[in-house]
């Protein structure tokens, strides 16, 4: 079936480095953009970063600019988070989630979402 | 940033009863706006996107619209399952952002 699974969370120190994967199986992964959402303890729903369906247009959320770097690699149907100079601030359940199709374009929003890895930045 | 926000943050309904939850964007976003339900736990599932289109398999109970700046979601009658949080998200321009969510409780 349709699903994104989510690993590679744990327990890290502040201005470490963690690397997330996302894998994929059910759909054709090469012709889909993928986000990462994440949310904090307690807290709401915060997007973190998009990769387009060939990892050509990269964007970022302002709090993880410069820090995080998101990949993909469609040879393997898997997505990643590279999350370096980590901060107490990150602490968060990460999702990945898919783009959901209209036709041929996009809606923007998200149809398919992993079950979240959890990351702590705790000293 | 276009900011989302959310009202109410929480509502409390019997089942039956109709509940209307409202999303405000800070600037126009077309009809570039999805919602979400989360529960406890779980991950958000997609209710409706561009605006106003029921997601496939969402109950047809649950109904989006609204374009520009101002959007609602409603629920007709709500069952005892829609005890849940429910988010707005904008997809218009990056960063894509969401509102803070309205908790519904049954009561």
């Amino acid at each position: 079936q349709v699903q994104l699974v989510e690993s590679g969370g744990g327990v890290v120190q502040p201005g470490r480095s963690l690397r997330l994967s996302c894998a994929a199986s059910g759909f054709m992964f090469s012709t889909y953009a993928l986000h990462w959402v994440r949310q904090a303890p307690g807290k709401g729903l915060e997007w973190v970063a998009l990769i387009s369906y060939d990892g050509s247009n990269k964007f970022y959320a302002n709090s993880v600019k410069g820090r995080f770097t998101m990949s993909r690699d469609n040879s393997r149907n898997t997505v990643s988070l590279q999350m370096n100079s980590l901060r107490t601030e990150d602490t968060a359940v990460y999702y990945c989630a898919k783009e959901a199709p209209i036709g041929a374009a996009t809606t923007g929003a998200f149809d398919i979402w992993g079950q979240g890895t959890v990351v702590i930045v705790s000293s | 940033d276009i900011q989302m926000t959310q009202s109410p943050s929480s509502v409390s309904a019997s089942v039956g009863d109709r509940v209307t939850i409202t999303c405000r964007a800070s600037q126009g976003i077309s009809s570039w706006l999805a919602w979400y339900q989360q529960k406890p736990g779980k991950a958000p599932k997609l209710l409706i996107y561009s605006a106003s289109s029921l997601h496939s398999g969402v109950p047809s109970r649950f109904s989006g619209s609204g374009s520009g700046t101002d959007f609602t979601l409603t629920i007709s009658s709500l069952q005892p399952e829609d005890s849940a949080t429910y988010y707005c998200q904008q997809a218009n321009s990056f960063p894509q952002t969401f509102g803070q969510g309205t908790k519904v409780e049954i009561k």
